[in-house]
């Protein structure tokens, strides 16, 4: 069955230091897989997606097929990164997604 | 644009009542979502609408969860009667598709219902 894992509930690091998210998913076929985030106060909103293989926001993430991963990487975190980030997975003829359970990043001063 | 709109925003109600969350798509969009965000279980998807038609209602939990697209600018997600453990935040979301299922195209995301149940 197709699934994404997000290994860590809360990830709590102090401003400047480097951010890693990890994001784990199963499926047998060519993934298509994305970062959502959510900042307090805001809908859920679409960060990167690994096709574009951009940076958003400092943001990027690498699509590790052999390891089956996408960890969400940013070498300086921000107080602004304060936020609910899910990845997510889509795989082929379906157009909803799968996501994971989310973790919730935060960054101290 | 006012993008999806969700309402009620927050629902109380008892065991036992029916509850109905709203939902509006952004227009033109041909795609609709409802999904479901717990602490345990973060986003699940509940059941998705292509073209007013559900296409997959894998996720919905059990018959008390129902929805309905009648036409192209709503959707109703419905629970009767409802229980302590449907409290949760309740997402609509929608998409412009075209071409194949093996296209993605980026789903825009309401407010969301907090639900919570007694």
């Amino acid at each position: 069955a197709q699934r994404v894992t997000q290994p860590e509930k809360l990830l709590s690091v102090f401003k400047g230091a480097p951010v890693e998210l990890k994001c784990n998913y199963s499926y047998s076929g060519s993934p298509e897989l994305f970062w959502y985030v959510q900042y307090s106060r805001q809908r859920l909103q679409l960060l990167l997606r690994h096709i574009s293989r951009e940076s958003i926001k400092g943001f990027t993430a690498d699509l590790n097929k052999g390891e089956t991963s996408f960890h969400l990487k940013k070498p300086f975190a921000q107080e602004e990164d304060s936020a609910m980030y899910y990845c997510a997975l889509k795989f082929a003829g379906r157009r909803a997604l799968t996501f994971g359970s989310g973790t919730r990043l935060q960054v101290q001063p | 644009d006012a993008g999806v709109i969700q309402s009620p925003r927050h629902e109380v109600t008892e065991m036992g009542q029916e509850v109905t969350l709203r939902c509006k798509p952004i227009s033109g969009h041909n795609s609709l979502f409802w999904y479901r965000q717990t602490m345990m279980r973060g986003l699940e998807l509940l059941i998705y609408f292509n073209n007013n038609v559900p296409i997959d209602d894998s996720g919905m939990p059990e018959d008390r969860f129902s929805a309905k697209m009648p036409n192209a600018s709503f959707s109703t997600l419905k629970i009767q009667p409802s229980e302590p453990r449907d409290s949760a935040v309740y997402f609509c979301a929608s998409s412009l598709t075209s071409g194949s299922t093996n296209s993605y195209n980026e789903q825009f995301f309401g407010p969301g219902t907090r639900l919570t149940v007694l």
